[in-house]
């Protein structure tokens, strides 16, 4: 099983500055990688899938870098509605594994 | 517009059994993996299981293998989860999802809002 380790657990920002969030596979997942936002009572939605490519209705702002097994997304300049968990996930091989959850605060 | 609903989840004994179903709308369902994933409260994500466009592909996470079968039926825009063998631990909200293709190794691009399965004596 791959596993997916997302760091850190909670991070504080304030609106309009950036903040980056990591994804680390303990294996080779190529950019078989995707990134969702879940806010409180919602269902998951995506954000960016093969590790950098923006999902459909997804702001500019969202980015999206790999470097081996280690995956980032930035945010820019956090807007209000940005505050939510981010979990990565790897669909390379099965079983399909997502990290515990990164999740975003207002500072 | 793509919709899922699910319905099925429920209060059920250990032991006991459930089946899930998905409607798909807004999407020709039979040209897209889906999947099952769950979430227990409070906690992260979980894949549970995922089935290729044709349902001729399937797989599960290990803890469910041997207890949960996933189908669909491309005739009716359905997607099922056969639960048998509930235990504590399967109690989660469960969503239904669409993969991004045909096959099930592609990111997931949509979700509906989960139905809520609960195992407790």
């Amino acid at each position: 099983e791959i596993v997916m380790t997302q760091s850190p657990a909670t991070l504080s920002v304030s609106p309009g500055e950036r903040a980056t969030l990591s994804c680390r596979a303990s294996q080779s997942i190529s950019r078989n990688l995707a990134w969702y936002q879940q806010k409180p009572g919602q269902a998951p939605r995506l954000v960016l899938f093969s590790a950098s490519v923006r999902a459909s209705g997804i702001p500019a702002r969202f980015s999206g870098t790999a470097s081996g097994t280690e995956f980032t997304l930035t945010i820019s300049s956090l807007q209000s509605e940005d505050f939510a968990v981010y979990y990565c996930q790897q669909y390379e091989k099965w079983p399909i594994t997502f990290g515990q959850g990164t999740r975003l605060d207002i500072k | 517009e793509v919709q899922l609903v699910e319905s099925g989840g429920g209060l059920v004994q250990p032991g006991g059994s459930l089946r899930l179903s998905c409607a798909a709308s807004g999407f020709s369902f039979d040209e897209y993996a889906m999947h099952w994933v769950r979430q227990a409260p409070g906690k992260g994500l979980e894949w549970v299981s995922s089935v290729s466009w044709s349902g001729g592909f399937t797989g599960y996470v290990d803890s469910v293998k041997g207890r949960f079968t996933i189908s669909r039926d491309n005739a009716k825009n359905s997607l099922y989860l056969q639960m048998d063998s509930l235990r504590g631990d399967d109690t989660a909200l469960y969503y239904c999802a669409k993969g991004a293709n045909a096959g099930p190794h592609y990111e997931i691009d949509f979700w509906g809002q989960g139905t809520l399965v609960t195992v407790s004596s």
